[in-house]
């Protein structure tokens, strides 16, 4: 029963290129999150998704910074014209529908995208 | 804008010891979790609490969230150098609207167990 998967688990980018990191959620939750932690800092709220739809995004950025969650495949979290202080962990994390459920049990995280822009 | 202020930072101690981590809030959540992080992995779920006082306890890790639903504390009893990590507590959101979805997350404790 795998977890959330992230890929790639490290990705180095140049200033200026795009950055694309994946999640695939567990079996069975229709909901992803995705956020964003610096050295040493707790985790920020990004975007919130369902299939095909965004929910709530927050905390993303104006600029660069969009995601997705289509019918079919992962969600995509997309960085364009990367820029050092995009330098950070990105994690994703998914939970099932039931917001009762989403109460008493938590979130499932993955073990994150760790982005390092030269 | 919800906040979770947690503290402390940072915590060293002896093998044997007890400690206490805090969150607190001015805002009311629906939940509080604990998490914990190893380096180069994400949080992993150690608790929900949901409701006001109340208490719950995993082996030597005891969790409470407070009566008005605005904080909350882990306590360990005779840590352990294998406690050593990053400690996050995350509030959700009172629930309704779209946000119930939002984890509001604390700066993290990073305790360090010398044996």
């Amino acid at each position: 029963n795998a977890g959330v998967m992230q890929n790639p688990r490290h990705l180095v980018r140049r200033r200026g290129q795009e950055a694309r990191l994946r999640c695939s959620p567990m079996k069975g939750h229709s909901h992803v999150y995705w956020y964003r932690q610096l050295p040493e800092e707790g985790l920020k709220f990004m975007v919130y998704l369902q299939k095909e739809n965004i929910i709530d995004e927050s905390g993303m950025p104006k600029e660069r910074f969009s995601a997705e969650f289509p019918k079919e495949g992962p969600s995509i979290l997309r960085i364009q014209q990367v820029v050092r202080g995009d330098s950070a962990a990105y994690f994703c994390a998914s939970s099932p529908a039931n917001r009762g459920l989403i109460a008493n049990y938590g979130y499932t995280f993955g073990s994150g995208t760790r982005l390092t822009v030269v | 804008t919800q906040l979770l202020e947690q503290s402390p930072q940072f915590l060293s101690i002896q093998e044997g010891e007890n400690l206490t981590v805090y969150c607190n809030s001015s805002s009311v959540f629906s939940s509080l979790q604990w998490y914990r992080q190893e380096p180069g992995e994400g949080p992993v779920l150690l608790v929900t609490v949901v409701t006001g006082g109340e208490v719950k306890k995993l082996k030597r890790l005891t969790f409470q969230f407070g009566d008005a639903r605005k904080d909350s504390s882990l306590h360990i009893t005779a840590a352990q150098p294998g406690d050593t990590g990053l400690y996050l507590c995350a509030g959700a959101p009172d629930a309704g609207g779209t946000s119930y979805g939002k984890l509001t997350f604390g700066q993290g404790t990073i305790l360090t167990v010398h044996p």
